[in-house]
């Protein structure tokens, strides 16, 4: 069973560009999230989707940052435009229908540099 | 809200020899907890979690920890580390919701 995949697995951008993560989950996962690790700091909660809606994204820094999960499967993370202290590693994790008790899968991450 | 806080940001220790990995919480509910370990340039894999019942829970690769609700610590051991134990290790807490709080992070090194 194919894990969790997050595309691209590095992009380096300069301050104002857009970038689009993208996240596959494992397959029949209702539950997607987003996570980010900024240098050195600890794993941040981003937001959290069921099927295609979203469940809680009180984790979002900021408006410059909009996730979606059309049609429920894949999701997207894009950041317009990017500022210096968006640089970190971004984590994507799916879990199966059910409660917290569920482990978490995660997915290798992407490593955004904003120059 | 949960909190977790690793004590510890690196831990150097020879092959062969015990670690501990330290991790407090804090949370005005019922808590799950969970330890992570992220090797070199792939995702973050279980290694054990803690829901209820027994305090002391086994992990995968000869891991362990203790769930210790009167010191709100959920320490991560193992009696003989090897080379390949090298990795990043987090301590995860979550609650009644589904975000997981993550402490900092730990670099676990073995050495020859």
């Amino acid at each position: 069973e194919a894990g969790v995949t997050q595309f691209p697995s590095h992009s380096v951008i300069e301050k104002g560009q857009t970038v689009t993560l993208r996240c596959d989950p494992i397959s029949g996962h209702d539950n997607l999230y987003w996570y980010r690790r900024v240098m050195g700091k600890e794993i941040k909660f981003l937001l959290h989707f069921v099927k295609e809606s979203k469940q809680d994204e009180s984790g979002m820094p900021n408006n410059r940052f909009l996730a979606e999960r059309t049609g429920g499967t894949y999701s997207t993370l894009k950041v317009q435009p990017a500022e210096l202290e968006d640089s970190g590693v971004y984590f994507c994790a799916s879990s199966p229908t059910g409660g917290v008790r569920n482990e978490q899968f995660f997915g290798p991450g992407t490593r955004l540099t904003v120059l | 809200a949960q909190s977790v806080t690793q004590l510890d940001s690196q831990v150097p220790v020879f092959e062969e020899a015990p670690v501990e990995l330290r991790c407090n919480y804090s949370s005005s509910v019922s808590v799950y907890l969970f330890w992570y370990v992220q090797y070199p340039n792939q995702g973050l894999q279980l290694l054990l979690k803690y829901l209820s019942g027994s305090t002391l829970v086994k992990g995968i690769n000869g891991f362990e920890a203790e769930f210790n609700k009167s010191q709100t610590s959920f320490h991560l051991r193992k009696p003989s580390v090897h080379i390949s134990d090298t990795a990043e290790y987090f301590c995860a807490v979550s609650g009644f919701s589904h975000d997981m709080r993550f402490g900092a992070g730990t670099r676990l090194t073995v050495k020859p």
